[in-house]
């Protein structure tokens, strides 16, 4: 079984703050994938990012940037100098590889609240 | 580019009564699937399909029936409408299998869906 846990419900930020949502991940699989998702409050949800097991550096993209750590099976995002447009939930899921199952496992999302 | 298109946007059903949420991508993809959201538990998939003429069962199918006759579309039929059914419903699709091919999904808009 697999299971994506994001234990931060909300969190509330002020502007120009930077701020770390957590993913941790449980699978048996030594070939998967880890993608992060936004769902701003107009409610459609954007794909940000996709990982597979094998690639463990990190990433960055202008104000966002991943943590992939295998060692401790987490695939954080952190958003530098956070903005008000950044507010909405952001997901991480993840999806079995090669002879896997095709369900993949979303978290329960975490809130972020930016404020002016 | 309309991408997934998802209709209706909103509908209120009684109890009992049946309906099907539509489903539309144009690019060609070959996995559709169908989620539901609720408020704490994250996006949920109901049903899956790898291509056309081919459908299964996700984590939460009951209550709900699919088909792919064509690689386009995806309905998603409602038989029964019970209060537990009132959700939002995403439809996604991705070029393969996100499990195989670590594809992320598009999503359409959502349908917001209550049962009375």
């Amino acid at each position: 079984a697999q299971k994506v846990t994001q234990a931060q419900t909300e969190i509330s930020v002020v502007e120009k703050e930077d701020v770390t949502l957590d993913c941790v991940y449980e699978t048996r699989d030594t070939t998967y994938y880890l993608f992060w998702y936004k769902q701003p409050p107009s409610g459609e949800l954007v794909f940000l990012i996709r990982r597979n097991s094998f690639d463990e550096q990190n990433e960055i993209s202008g104000r966002y940037s991943w943590n992939f750590q295998k060692s401790t099976s987490s695939f954080n995002f952190t958003i530098t100098a956070s903005q008000v447009v950044d507010s909405a939930v952001y997901f991480c899921a993840l999806t079995q590889g090669q002879g896997g199952s095709y369900i993949p496992t979303f978290g329960r999302g975490t809130s972020l609240i930016v404020h002016p | 580019n309309a991408g997934v298109t998802q209709t209706p946007k909103f509908q209120v059903l009684k109890t009992g009564q049946s309906m099907t949420l539509q489903c539309a991508q144009d690019m060609n993809h070959e996995y559709m699937s169908w989620y539901r959201q609720d408020p704490g538990m994250g996006l949920r998939l109901i049903h899956y399909s790898v291509g056309a003429g081919i459908t299964d069962q996700g984590e939460v199918p009951n209550g709900y029936n699919v088909s792919r006759s064509t690689t386009e579309d995806f309905p998603l039929r409602l038989l029964s409408a019970a209060p537990s059914q009132t959700s939002v419903y995403f439809c996604a699709s991705s070029p393969g299998v996100p499990a195989r091919r670590g594809q992320p999904q598009h999503f359409g808009d959502g349908t917001r869906l209550s049962i009375l």
